[in-house]
């Protein structure tokens, strides 16, 4: 079984700080994606990672893949209120993924 | 806009009942996903699809779960005999091959509440 343990469960932050959450597992994957889920609503899909070390900017998000392809982190600059979610990652091979549990992103103005 | 859509948004049925869902996947996508979530968890794989063929489905599903995709565009999810452990969002997703990864699309899910 391919389990992704994501840290912290919560965050809350102030507007203006900066922010990194992780995405950790024992496996290897091919593959490895972050989506942002609003409630009530489908993830959407923020961005893929491929490659071991390969690091992925979108806007003031960062995303890095681990060099073994087993981890991963998100890093938010100066944080947003617009940017309160949960932040999933998944862990893809043969195009299956496995999903972790998510951390919960709150910004206060 | 050409994105996942699923059909109906909310569900309240009671204990006992049948009910099947919908997802229109995006048009080119050969790969169809279902996943179920509940509060507080990332989404669980149920199954997937291929085109018209089914490729594999989660052990955790009972017999009670049943999905089709018949031409290989929309499929169905069914539960009969429904459970208040069914309670959950059931999302869909669909996917194609993009490079070396798949990317999979979700749409807005269907909330089921069984009383």
């Amino acid at each position: 079984t391919q389990l992704l343990e994501q840290s912290p469960q919560f965050l809350s932050i102030q507007e203006g700080e900066n922010l990194t959450v992780y995405c950790n597992s024992s496996s290897v994957f091919s593959s490895l994606q972050w989506y942002r889920q609003e409630p009530g609503e489908g993830p959407v899909l923020l961005v893929t990672v491929v490659t071991g070390g390969e690091v992925k900017k979108l806007k003031r998000l960062t995303f890095q893949f681990g060099d073994a392809r087993k981890d991963s982190s998100l890093h938010i600059t100066a944080a947003q209120p617009g940017d309160t979610g949960l932040y999933l990652c998944a862990g893809t091979n043969a195009g299956k993924s496995t999903f972790g549990d998510g951390t919960t992103l709150t910004v206060k103005p | 806009d050409t994105g996942v859509s699923q059909d109906p948004r909310h569900k309240i049925t009671k204990r006992g009942q049948n009910v099947t869902f919908r997802c229109d996947p995006i048009s080119e996508h050969n790969r169809l996903y279902w996943y179920r979530q509940t509060l507080g968890q990332g989404p669980e794989f149920l199954t997937y699809f291929q085109n018209e063929a089914q490729l594999e489905k989660s052990r955790l599903l009972s017999d009670r779960f049943s999905a089709e995709r018949p031409k290989g565009s929309f499929s169905t999810l069914e539960i009969q005999r429904t459970e208040q452990g069914d309670s959950a969002m059931y999302l869909c997703a669909s996917s194609t091959r993009t490079g070396t990864a798949y990317e999979q699309y979700f749409g807005p899910g269907t909330r089921l509440t069984v009383t």
